[in-house]
């Protein structure tokens, strides 16, 4: 049972097209993130949220943005898609620190 | 710096034969430790968590995983596979902050 729920769950898009990667979680946990995982590498995290209006960049170096205007709803946006944005992108949200991370099931986006 | 590293990029065991996972990592202060599950097309699941306490610890589908301080391991055992625990394994580790870091998986095939 997903408390935690990304859409789409699959994206083709042309190169150039903005998107919008929707997360939203039922668990009220103030802490989010957005991880990207491609195969055979430790999923890397792109941006992190500590609680509405709080929003940080993670490791990653990424041209898409984030947005956290309730506390349930964590959407990343890609304003100008490009192939090398083709990847999986995972939503994850906990409670306190040293919580497990609770994760959604995944954006697949392929950038043509 | 902080690391976590899962030696094995592939492991192949027969169903019914005993599974041991293997997962190092490089942390400064006493780390809490978890192992991750990822069917495909999935997100992660979280089969268990080590915080503190006894070192062994028991998590879902009959998995267990051991801390040891001394080797800086946290390895996933479990006594008996079933062709359905075919998929990718995570180790990730935090020390309470909000960085998570991942291992690169092992992925686990199952012989009938």
């Amino acid at each position: 049972e997903a408390d935690i729920y990304q859409t789409p769950r699959y994206l083709v898009i042309g190169t150039g097209k903005k998107i919008t990667l929707e997360c939203s979680q039922t668990m009220g946990h103030d802490k989010m993130y957005w991880y990207q995982q491609d195969p055979g590498m430790e999923l890397h995290l792109i941006h992190y949220s500590y609680g509405v209006n709080s929003t940080e960049k993670g490791d990653l170096s990424s041209e898409s943005t984030v947005s956290r205007i309730r506390t349930e709803h964590f959407p990343l946006t890609l304003e100008s898609a490009r192939p090398s944005h083709t990847s999986q992108y995972l939503c994850a949200s906990r409670d306190a620190g040293g919580s497990p991370l609770h994760f959604g099931n995944g954006t697949r986006l392929t950038v043509t | 710096a902080q690391s976590v590293t899962q030696p094995d990029i592939h492991i192949t065991v027969s169903e019914g034969a005993s599974l041991e996972l293997r997962c190092n990592y490089s942390y400064g202060a006493t780390p809490y430790l978890f192992w991750y599950v990822q069917s495909p097309g999935q997100g992660l699941q979280l089969l268990l968590k080590y915080f503190s306490g006894d070192t062994l610890v028991q998590g879902i589908k009959g998995f267990e995983a051991e801390f040891k301080r001394s080797q800086s391991s946290f390895n996933l055992r479990k006594p008996s596979v079933h062709w359905s625990d075919a998929a990718e394994y995570f180790c990730a580790v935090t020390s309470g902050t909000y960085k998570y870091i991942f291992g690169t998986g092992t992925r686990l095939k199952v012989l009938a």
